[in-house]
C-alpha cells in the first residue's frame, strides 16, 4: 500500500517562511507532487519532484530526498492569502492514478 | 475558458435517489478522474479514464458509476444515494504521461438528506 503522513496543521505571521513535510510509503514511487486548496476550492498544482533536490518557484520550492523518502513546501515571504490547505501526493504503484497525504491547513496571520 | 468544468456546482437530494454529475475538459487531456473528498478534506481517488478505458476503479460501491461518452467528457452516475455520499466530488484530467500534474474542476457539493 501506499501513504503519505504530513502534519495537519501549521501557524505562521506574514513575511514569515514555513516548510511542510511529507514523509511517504510507496510500493513504487515516481515523484512528489503539491497541491493547494482554498477553502471552498478546487486543488491546484503547485510542483512536482522526480528527481533529488530543490525545486524553485517563485515563493515556493519544493524539495524531494528518494533515499530519505522525505519531501517538503518552502513557502517563503507568507501572504495571507497564502492560508489554505496543502497536499503532498504520489503516484500509485501503477502510475495511473494520484494518493493524496491528509492535507496541512496552513493559517497565516498578521 | 474554463479548463475543467462540472455541473451541477451544488447538489441536494433525497436518500434513495439517482443522480449524474457531469465533467468537461477542453485542455485535449488523454486521462480524467473523479475524486471524492470527505468533510476531513480527505482526497481519494475513485476512478480514472484514459482514452475512454477505465483504468483504475477504486474500491468503491458499485452504486458508482463513470460514463465516458468522449475523450473530453467523464459523468459520474450515482444510484441510489445513501447518507455517507454526501461529499464534494472533484473531476480532474491530466496529460497522457504526467499523472502527476492533474487539473481540478471546481468541485460538485452533494447533500443526501
Amino acid at each position: 500500500g501506499q501513504s503519505l503522513e504530513q502534519p495537519s496543521e501549521v501557524t505562521a505571521v506574514e513575511g514569515a517562511i514555513v516548510q511542510i513535510n511529507c514523509t511517504y510509503q510507496t510500493s513504487g514511487f515516481y515523484g512528489l507532487s503539491w497541491y493547494q486548496q482554498h477553502d471552498g476550492g478546487a486543488p491546484t498544482f503547485l510542483s512536482y519532484n522526480a528527481l533529488d533536490g530543490l525545486e524553485e518557484t517563485g515563493r515556493f520550492s519544493s524539495f524531494l530526498s528518494r533515499s530519505d523518502s522525505y519531501g517538503y513546501l518552502l513557502l517563503q515571504e507568507l501572504q495571507m492569502k497564502d492560508s489554505a490547505s496543502y497536499f503532498c501526493a504520489a503516484l500509485n504503484q501503477a502510475g495511473t492514478a494520484l494518493i493524496f497525504g491528509k492535507g496541512t491547513t496552513l493559517s497565516v496571520s498578521s | 475558458d474554463t479548463a475543467v468544468s462540472q455541473t451541477p456546482k451544488y447538489l441536494v437530494t433525497q436518500m434513495g435517489n439517482d443522480k449524474s454529475i457531469k465533467c468537461e475538459q477542453n485542455l485535449g487531456h488523454d486521462t480524467m478522474y473523479w475524486y471524492k473528498q470527505d468533510s476531513k478534506k480527505f482526497l481519494k481517488i475513485m476512478f480514472s479514464y484514459n482514452n475512454k478505458e477505465l483504468i483504475i476503479n477504486e474500491t468503491v460501491p458499485n452504486r458508482f458509476s463513470p460514463k465516458s461518452p468522449d475523450k473530453a467528457h467523464l459523468n459520474l452516475h450515482i444510484n441510489s444515494l445513501e447518507l455517507g455520499d454526501s461529499a464534494v466530488y472533484f473531476c480532474a484530467s491530466s496529460p497522457g504521461d504526467s499523472g502527476e500534474t492533474q487539473y481540478f474542476g471546481p468541485g460538485t457539493r452533494l447533500l443526501v438528506l
